[in-house]
């Protein structure tokens, strides 16, 4: 079984700071991971996700993601933090077994606050 | 280029009824994922549809059921509405792949009294 671990509820950063959300991953196999961003009463928003190659991925909105096979990790960085970076964020992780058929597997979220 | 819709938005029902979600997906991509994301919590895998058959199913009970149509939408029915049941509902919608990007709808939100 996979699974997905967000060991923050909250992270709380400063504008114009540097911001990591963490995850860390169970997997059998090579990942595939995702980084959401869900904002109050609306869906999911795709902002990037490592599939194989360079482990250092760069996403939407100047978001990255670095990907380390030996942690099982894939934390979400930012340079700079923005107010409007404020929201809910999951990492989410499915195995490269099923054919596809899988669905995916979200940690619990963490919330991101930038304060001004 | 219209993204995932949903309909209902929210809808209320008491238990033991049943309900009926629909999801539309992204032009162009013909597998749809459900999830349900209880107050709180990360999104729950339910199921996913492709060719009009349900490939996989989570951990979740034959009260959930659903149909994929020849136009690649979607529904999720929802047999004996419990009070648990009450969650945002997300579908969403991809090509087939375990490589791709899933892209999800706002959601419905289900409120069981």
């Amino acid at each position: 079984a996979q699974s997905v671990a967000q060991p923050e509820d909250q992270v709380n950063v400063a504008e114009g700071n540097p911001l990591t959300v963490k995850c860390t991953y169970s997997v059998s196999g090579n990942p595939y991971l995702f980084w959401y961003v869900q904002y109050p009463n609306r869906g999911l928003q795709f902002l990037l996700k490592y599939i194989t190659g360079d482990n250092l991925v760069k996403g939407s909105y100047g978001f990255e993601a670095e990907f380390n096979k030996s942690q099982t990790s894939f934390h979400l960085k930012k340079p700079s933090a923005l107010v409007s970076d404020s929201a809910l964020y999951f990492c989410a992780v499915r195995g490269r077994g099923g054919g596809g058929a899988d669905g995916l597997t979200f940690g619990k979220g963490t919330h991101l606050i930038i304060q001004p | 280029d219209a993204g995932v819709t949903q309909s209902p938005t929210h809808l209320i029902k008491t238990r033991g009824q049943q309900v009926t979600l629909r999801c539309s997906p992204k032009s162009g991509h013909d597998t749809v994922s459900w999830y349900q994301q209880a107050l709180g919590q990360g999104p729950q895998f339910i199921f996913q549809y492709y060719e009009e058959e349900e490939r996989q199913r989570g951990n979740f009970p034959d009260r959930f059921s659903g149909h994929q149509f020849p136009n690649y939408s979607s529904e999720l029915n929802v047999n004996a509405l419990l009070l648990g049941d009450s969650a945002l509902y997300l579908c969403a919608s991809s090509f087939t792949g375990p490589e791709v990007t899933q892209y999800f709808g706002p959601g419905t939100r289900l409120t069981v009294l």
